[in-house]
């Protein structure tokens, strides 16, 4: 079974800290997702990544950048974390027939 | 612009009953549809994937439909028990050359014991 494994189930940091958020995928797959999560308002794509050092934006990249140094690992970064990124942060990944795989996610606190 | 809406939100079933989910979505231009389930708190753990060509998936007491003419998709479950309750989420993906999914808000079951 394909394993997507996110470092941290809780964090809570401070306002300002620069934040880390690290997804490990072990089945080779080419394209991996930075999705965060609140009520009402569903997933929302922040980052994707088709390859080692290649991402694009998604819906809602501001206040974020990514690290995809090795095809397995995918990183958000909180530059200056601010209190509405408290969220639920969700890794994914895909490859042919596209269909995606989760972690068990990620619930960021901004104090 | 493709939106996907389920409705209800929410539902409330006995044990035992047999239940639709539904998922409507307003771009028949699709490439593939998959429903999620998500306990609180918790990621989300993928159930079935129709691909655009296909009309139904099964595993055990689940079924999925796809109409994309009519813009519906609907998850099935047999005999349901306590331990299914939970969000159920479908998601649609944009043709291919896209990396775009887009994805329901979800219907949160709860299943009486």
């Amino acid at each position: 079974d394909v394993k997507v494994t996110q470092s941290s189930r809780y964090l809570v940091k401070r306002t300002g800290e620069k934040v880390f958020l690290e997804c490990v995928q072990d089945m080779d797959h080419e394209n991996m997702f930075w999705y965060r999560q609140d009520p009402g308002l569903g997933l929302r794509l922040i980052y994707f990544s088709y390859d080692v050092k290649m991402k694009e934006k998604g819906d809602i990249p501001e206040g974020y950048s990514v690290s995809r140094e090795k095809k397995e690992r995918f990183s958000l970064i909180l530059e200056s974390a601010s209190t509405n990124q408290t969220s639920m942060y969700l890794c994914a990944s895909s490859t042919s027939p596209e269909k995606l795989f989760f972690g068990s996610g990620t619930q960021l606190s901004v104090l | 612009k493709q939106e996907v809406t389920q409705i209800p939100a929410a539902l409330s079933v006995p044990e035992g009953e047999n239940l639709v989910l539904n998922c409507s979505f307003t771009d028949s231009a699709i490439y593939n549809l998959q429903w999620f389930r998500q306990d609180p708190g918790k990621g989300l753990t993928s159930l079935l994937l129709i691909q655009s060509s296909q009309r139904e998936q099964t595993s055990g007491r689940l079924n999925a439909s796809l109409d994309k003419s009519s813009g519906r998709s609907t998850l099935y479950i047999a005999a349901s028990q306590p331990g299914d309750s939970a969000t159920y989420l479908c998601a649609v993906k944009l043709p291919s050359g896209t990396y775009k999914y887009i994805f329901g808000t979800g219907t949160r079951l709860k299943v009486l014991a």
